[in-house]
């Protein structure tokens, strides 16, 4: 499998519970932030956006919460599902210049059934 | 069914070798990108391209080669100059570069491995 999860901080939640992941971001001038779901051996896969003038955007069971005071973002999950076991990470993207994302390193979230 | 395509899943090479990536999309999108991402790190960008026949190199291009001769393809040619290809290698492409908010989605990617 692959292999780009090792060393991550890992995040092991009981099916059903509700999850949050961090995400501590460097930019203040970033404009644009992106949620990717990646599982082992595949591509991130987009699941949320928010934009910075906005504080809280909810989803399909998924909420982001952008905190620009302290530059903090974080994913909510609700009622966590053993398909939700993947490696989650953010994307800032710096206001003038949309392909310069900057990534996270990511957190993994295991399902306990 | 539209989507980013990448090929082949797993690939490994011997050293001294060059070796190309193909990326394929049919989303129309005007930007494509490759990103290499390694155990522990976030991903970091390797070429860029806005339009056709015109790319731009990222923050890690030395011993990697692109071409983007039609929109929807933008292989990447790792060569032997680059000294630590062993990588998770992903495309990606977005409907435009300049574009206020434009998301980028990406493909399943390749694994490449140095024997």
């Amino acid at each position: 499998g692959e292999s780009v999860g090792l060393h991550l901080p890992t995040l092991s939640v009981q099916e059903g519970d509700n999850s949050i992941i961090n995400c501590a971001y460097s930019n203040s001038a970033s404009d644009y932030f992106i949620w990717y779901k990646q599982e082992s051996g595949k591509g991130p896969q987009f699941i949320i956006d928010i934009r910075s003038n906005m504080d809280k955007r909810q989803g399909q069971r998924v909420t982001v919460l952008l905190n620009k005071t302290v530059k903090h973002l974080s994913l909510q999950i609700a009622a966590t599902q053993p398909g939700d076991s993947a490696v989650y990470f953010c994307a800032e993207i710096p206001s003038g210049g949309t392909y310069k994302y900057i990534f996270g390193t990511g957190t993994r979230l295991k399902v306990l059934a | 069914d539209g989507g980013i395509t990448q090929s082949p899943k797993y690939l490994f090479r011997k050293e001294g070798q060059n070796v190309t990536l193909s990326c394929e999309q049919n989303l129309n999108h005007d930007a494509m990108y490759w990103y290499r991402q390694d155990p522990g790190q976030g991903l970091r960008l390797i070429y860029y391209s806005q339009i056709v026949n015109d790319f731009q190199k990222g923050d890690i291009a030395e011993g990697y080669s692109v071409s983007r001769e039609k929109k929807e393809s933008f292989p990447l040619t790792v060569t032997s100059a680059q000294k630590n290809p062993t990588a998770f290698y992903l495309c990606a492409s977005s409907i435009s570069s300049g574009g206020a908010l434009d998301t980028q989605y990406f493909g399943p990617g390749t694994r490449l491995t140095v024997l």
